[in-house]
């Protein structure tokens, strides 16, 4: 079954701590993964995606697909971080289907 | 710009009502898709559909139906609402990019509150 799972559903860190939100995936085959970030009041939208391996806002994420993880880290969190993140898998052929985890709030205090 | 719109930011029914959630995409996406979003569970889907009247079930699309007569615009229908259905309900539209993978695009979100 294909499945994404983000264990934590709130995060909690200072201003200038290093951050990792999770994600691990379930799926028999190469999927795409990819974050996405809703601000407070702003709709969802696209943070990166594996296949581009772009920093976007200081944060990354690698595909392990022998741990079949795609955890999303920034060195230095900042409080205009502070959002719900979802990791998402799209599976080849699936023509843009996504599988969202349920989201961890990330929360970057002062 | 991508730009997906809703009709409703907010919107308040009474059950079994019948209610219309419209969704507009102005960038000629095949794609749409209807999810909704409830706290601790993310983001479920509903419904898609990957053209002109063409629909396929997502994850729970018990209690809804949907309509998509023009490229651009893709309804969800609530039959008849019950209070269950009380959600953030999003819109969102795709094609592939230059790199094969596909984007979604999100609208707002509408609000609804089923008493």
């Amino acid at each position: 079954a294909q499945r994404v799972t983000q264990p934590e559903k709130l995060l909690s860190v200072f201003k200038g701590a290093p951050v990792e939100l999770k994600c691990n995936y379930s799926y028999s085959g190469s999927p795409e993964l990819f974050w996405y970030v809703q601000y407070s009041r702003q709709r969802l939208q696209l943070l990166l995606r594996h296949i581009s391996r772009e920093s976007i806002k200081g944060f990354t994420a690698d595909l392990n697909k022998g741990e079949t993880s795609f955890h999303l880290k920034k060195p230095f969190a900042q409080e205009e971080d502070s959002a719900m993140y979802y990791c998402a898998l799209s599976g080849r052929g699936s023509q843009g289907n996504l599988i969202f985890g349920k989201g961890t709030k990330l929360s970057v205090k002062p | 710009d991508v730009k997906v719109t809703q009709s409703s930011r907010y919107l308040v029914k009474r059950t079994g009502e019948k209610v219309f959630l419209e969704c507009v995409q102005d960038m000629d996406h095949e794609n749409m898709f209807w999810y909704r979003q409830d706290p601790g569970l993310g983001l479920r889907l509903i419904y898609f559909s990957y053209d002109v009247k063409m629909k396929e079930k997502g994850d729970i699309p018990e209690g809804y139906s949907v309509s998509r007569e023009k490229k651009e615009r893709f309804s969800l229908i609530l039959e008849s609402a019950s209070t269950n259905q009380t959600s953030m309900y999003l819109c969102a539209s795709s094609s592939p990019g230059t790199s094969g993978t596909y984007e979604q695009f999100f609208g707002p979100g509408t609000r609804l509150t089923v008493l």
